[in-house]
């Protein structure tokens, strides 16, 4: 399948841990990488690779991958993470990216 | 410390041309993959194509008749064009560095633009 399929919604109630979900027939070849995106704002970059977050993103945020899944998890969760987060990986080809149709978290 | 910005016209006809352009600064231009990403109200993100240094290109299959992008390599800019948009062209459009290998990722972006088809 040359689609990513996540989890349209998860909840996490604040100061514990959630683990938001990306499947797809292209991770067995490309690491996932993870975008949080807050309302009308831009999405960015929080996770990336086996182990990668980029400069000024709390290590709160971490990675796994096994096989056909990825999966980002927040521990500690703030009411400042309550965000869509989309995994993206390029497709099994190499020659295009797909993205996760979004996962919205909300912090209770 | 990597920046795009974009511009382009946000109001558009049904069956007119969208347009935009994005400037990279800060970083490498050469050895890039450089993508267009969509986002229409209230749904998720859409990639609609790419861009190398060279003008190699990859597009989505969904939008390949009507996308065409192109590059200024002595600028340092890459543009999308659309052709006869519809309203269900209506979303925010943001251009995005793209990085290759089994670790690759869109990492920087534009501030996006929203662009409207309305008659």
């Amino acid at each position: 399948s040359s689609e990513l399929t996540q989890d349209p919604a998860v909840s996490v109630a604040l100061g514990q841990t959630v683990r938001i979900t990306c499947q797809g027939d292209s991770l067995k070849k490309y690491f996932a990488s993870w975008y949080q995106q807050k309302p009308g704002q831009a999405p960015i970059l929080v996770f990336f690779g086996k182990d990668k977050r980029p400069s000024g993103i709390p290590d709160r945020f971490s990675g796994s991958s096994s096989g056909t899944a990825a999966s980002l998890t927040i521990s500690e969760a703030q009411a400042d993470d309550e965000a869509d987060y989309y995994c993206h990986s390029r497709d099994s080809t190499g020659y295009r990216w797909l993205i996760g149709g979004g996962t919205k978290l909300t912090v209770v | 410390q990597v920046q795009l910005h974009q511009w382009g016209a946000g109001l558009l006809k049904p069956s007119e041309t969208l347009s935009l352009t994005c400037a990279v600064s800060g970083g490498p231009f050469s050895g890039i993959y450089w993508s267009w990403i969509r986002q229409p109200p209230g749904k998720g993100l859409e990639w609609l194509g790419e861009i190398s240094h060279s003008g190699s290109t990859n597009y989505n299959p969904s939008l390949k008749s009507r996308l065409t992008m192109s590059v200024d390599t002595s600028k340092n800019q890459f543009s999308l064009n659309l052709a006869s948009v519809t309203a269900a062209d209506t979303a925010v459009y943001y251009c995005a560095r793209g990085t290759t290998g089994t670790t690759g990722r869109l990492d920087y972006g534009g501030q996006g633009t929203l662009v409207t088809v309305s008659s």
